[in-house]
């Protein structure tokens, strides 16, 4: 079975720092992507980044990077630093390859809270 | 209109009512997707649409009824609800096959309560 498990219900980071939100995965599908989502309080899923299991560096989008760790099952989002609207729920989520609907299997999420 | 919309935003509804939320997606995708997010609870997926054809039915009570009548379009027919319920229902979309790296867009959800 897939899962994805996010232990830290909540974090706080003072503004301009880097935080690490950490997640781990556990599949048996050969190829896998995981993505990870931000929720604000709208309500609103954004996607963020993703990594796929192939691929050999991690991966990279403006202030979000993924501290990707295959043999430890493990794919980390770090966020450089840290501005008052990235207070937010951050999901992991991941699709493998043995699916053929497509669905994404999400973490419990991570509460980020900015400090000023 | 860009992205996937939800309507309504809000909806408050009784025990007997009948409702329906609606999807619409303006993205090109073939894939359409019902979430539920119950308070301090993960998302859990109730249903996914393929090419209009549904492929996932995550052992959804039947007081929920989905429909596609194409692939821009997604419908939660509500009746008879019971107030646990009361979450946020989140639309999404994606394209359609088996590459992992399809990311899924959604839209700002419905905040449903069942009084």
């Amino acid at each position: 079975a897939q899962k994805i498990t996010q232990t830290q219900p909540g974090m706080f980071v003072q503004e301009k720092e880097a935080v690490t939100l950490d997640c781990t995965y556990d599949t048996s599908d050969p190829s896998y992507g995981l993505f990870w989502y931000k929720q604000p309080s709208s309500g609103e899923m954004i996607f963020l980044i993703y990594q796929g299991s192939y691929d050999q560096q991690n991966a990279t989008e403006g202030r979000y990077s993924l501290n990707f760790q295959k043999a430890r099952k493990s794919a980390n989002l770090v966020i450089s630093a840290s501005q008052l609207g990235d207070s937010a729920m951050y999901f992991c989520a991941m699709r493998g390859s043995s699916s053929n609907t497509g669905k994404l299997i999400f973490g419990q999420g991570t509460t980020l809270q900015v400090k000023p | 209109e860009t992205g996937v919309t939800q309507t309504p935003r809000h909806l408050v509804m009784g025990m007997t009512n009948k409702k329906s939320l609606k999807c619409e997606q303006h993205l090109g995708h073939n894939a359409m997707y019902w979430y539920k997010q119950s308070a301090k609870k993960p998302l859990e997926l109730m249903f996914v649409y393929n090419f209009k054809e549904q492929t996932e039915n995550n052992s959804v009570p039947s007081r929920f009824s989905p429909e596609c009548p194409n692939s821009s379009h997604l419908f939660l027919h509500l009746h008879t609800l019971q107030p646990e319920d009361s979450a946020l229902y989140l639309c999404a979309s994606s394209q359609a096959g088996q590459e992992v790296a399809y990311e899924q867009y959604f839209g700002p959800g419905t905040r449903l309560t069942v009084t």
